[in-house]
């Protein structure tokens, strides 16, 4: 069955430093997000992708994190510096993109401890 | 965005049905309600979206109010695999097209 992968599953880091998080939807997906989770709250949308083109960022934190869908398949969501603040689960999804209400598939996320 | 709202936590036990409940009082024509799961250490998972009709498929049934400002999610038989977070999201489409999610309720299922 496709899934959405994402590494690395778990993370540690220490403030100030770079870290980065890969995600590779489900192929043929055309829309692809990234989400923040704190603990004991719902996913927050950071950052929506129709193909390589961001279609909502409103809620990513342009002064350290960055994200890019070069080719419109993979993607990367890029924190620097990281602050202690951004320890989360950052969850990465994908679906067809025809944005007529389909099924969006998740990945396990990536566990970020800053330190 | 339209908004919905859920009960922080739930209890079932297992084998019974479960009935979980979402007020969304200011939904538009257009918002189709959707509802995923979340559970434990996992990202969330599709579970059922309808807009005018009830609903049904493998996983659950969403029964929609005829004014639309309410819908349930039910189980028909809880299993301890059910215990996650069950989130509700009213999602417009089109142009508008996310997913919002909200706190969600937290269902326990006692065996």
């Amino acid at each position: 069955e496709a899934e959405v992968a994402q590494s690395p599953r778990y993370k540690i880091t220490e403030k100030s430093q770079a870290v980065a998080f890969w995600c590779d939807p489900i192929s043929g997906h055309a829309t692809l997000y990234w989400y923040r989770q704190i603990l004991g709250q719902g996913p927050e949308l950071l950052v929506q992708f129709q193909d390589e083109s961001v279609v909502d960022d409103s809620q990513l934190p342009k002064d350290r994190f960055s994200a890019e869908r070069l080719k419109g398949v993979d993607s990367t969501l890029k924190i620097q510096p990281a602050e202690l603040g951004d320890s989360a689960m950052y969850l990465c999804a994908s679906d067809r993109g025809d944005r007529i209400n389909t099924e969006a598939f998740f990945g396990q996320g990536t566990r970020l401890t800053v330190v | 965005d339209a908004k919905t709202t859920q009960p922080n936590s739930m209890e079932s036990n297992e084998e019974e049905p479960v009935h979980l409940p979402c007020n969304h009082s200011t939904i538009s024509g257009t918002d189709y309600i959707h509802w995923y799961r979340q559970l434990p250490s996992q990202g969330p998972e599709y579970v059922i979206h309808g807009l005018t009709s009830n609903v049904n498929n493998r996983m659950a049934s969403l029964a929609i109010a005829e004014d639309r400002k309410s819908s349930t999610l039910i189980l028909h038989r809880a299993t301890l695999r059910d215990a996650a977070v069950y989130y509700c999201i009213l999602n417009s489409g089109g142009s508008n097209y996310k997913l919002t999610f909200g706190k969600g309720t937290l269902l326990t299922v006692n065996p």
